[in-house]
C-alpha cells in the first residue's frame, strides 16, 4: 500500500521567517495530497490541497509544490506568525487503497 | 467549526469494557471515516463508509466496529477494550469518498484506565 513520510518531526522558525516540511509518498497511483492543521484539541483542518495534475498552488502565505515524478510534495509558510504554530500533517489519497494516507506530523513552533 | 460533529468529547472507562462513539457528518457528505490518533503517531486510518455501506477497511482491530445508518450518522464501536486503545478518535466526512476534501470533527479523546 501506500507510504507517506513526512519530515521534520519538528520545526522551530523565528516569527517572520518561512517554514517548509516535506512529504514522500510511494504509490504512483496516489492523486490528490491535502494538507491539514492540528490545533491542540482540535480536530485536523484542511488548510490547502493539490491534485497531480498541478504543480503548484498558493493561498495567501501557504503554498503547496508537488513533484510527480520524484514523489514528493512539500508545503512552504511565508512571513510566519505565532498563530501558525500548530502541528500539520500532510496525506495522500491512493486510488489503489481507496483511502488516505497521513503522515506522521510536524510540529510548528513559531518563536515571536 | 467543520459541522462533523463527535460525541461525547471525553470518555473514560475501564479495561475490558466497550464504548460507542458516534459521528455525524456534515450536511450533504455521505461518506465518514474514522481514525485513530495516539500520542506519538499520526493519524491512523480505521474505516470508511459511504451511504451505509462499508466502502474501505484499514488499520482496525477486530475488537472494533463501526456502522453507518440510514441517517449517516455512523458509530464506532470499541470493545474488551485495552489500556492501549486510549488514543484521540477522529470522524471525518466528504461528498462521495473519493479524492476529496475531508471535514474533521473535534475528536473523541478515550482513556482507559
Amino acid at each position: 500500500g501506500e507510504n507517506v513520510e513526512q519530515h521534520p518531526s519538528t520545526l522551530s522558525v523565528q516569527e517572520g521567517d518561512s517554514a517548509v516540511i516535506k512529504c514522500t509518498y510511494s504509490d504512483s497511483a496516489s492523486n490528490y495530497f491535502p494538507w491539514y492543521k492540528q490545533e491542540l484539541g482540535k480536530g485536523p483542518q484542511l488548510i490547502i490541497d493539490i491534485r497531480s495534475n498541478v504543480g503548484e498552488k498558493k493561498d495567501q502565505r501557504i503554498a503547496v509544490t508537488l513533484n510527480k515524478t520524484a514523489k514528493h510534495f512539500s508545503l512552504h509558510i511565508t512571513e510566519t506568525q505565532p498563530e501558525d504554530s500548530a502541528v500539520y500533517f500532510c496525506a495522500a489519497f491512493s486510488n489503489t487503497g481507496n483511502q488516505f494516507y497521513f503522515g506522521t506530523g510536524t510540529s510548528l513552533t513559531v518563536i515571536p | 467549526d467543520s459541522g462533523v460533529t463527535q460525541t461525547p468529547k471525553h470518555l473514560i472507562t475501564a479495561t475490558g469494557q466497550r464504548v460507542t462513539l458516534r459521528c455525524s457528518p456534515r450536511s450533504g457528505d455521505l461518506s465518514v471515516y474514522w481514525y485513530q490518533q495516539s500520542l506519538d503517531q499520526g493519524l491512523q486510518f480505521l474505516i470508511q463508509y459511504y451511504n451505509g455501506e462499508e466502502r474501505a477497511k484499514g488499520n482496525i482491530l477486530e475488537r472494533f466496529s463501526a456502522q453507518q445508518f440510514p441517517d449517516l450518522h455512523s458509530e464506532l464501536n470499541l470493545s474488551s477494550l485495552e489500556l492501549g486503545d486510549s488514543a484521540l478518535y477522529f470522524c471525518a466526512s466528504s461528498v462521495d469518498g473519493t479524492e476529496e476534501i475531508q471535514y474533521f470533527g473535534p475528536g473523541t479523546r478515550l482513556l482507559v484506565l
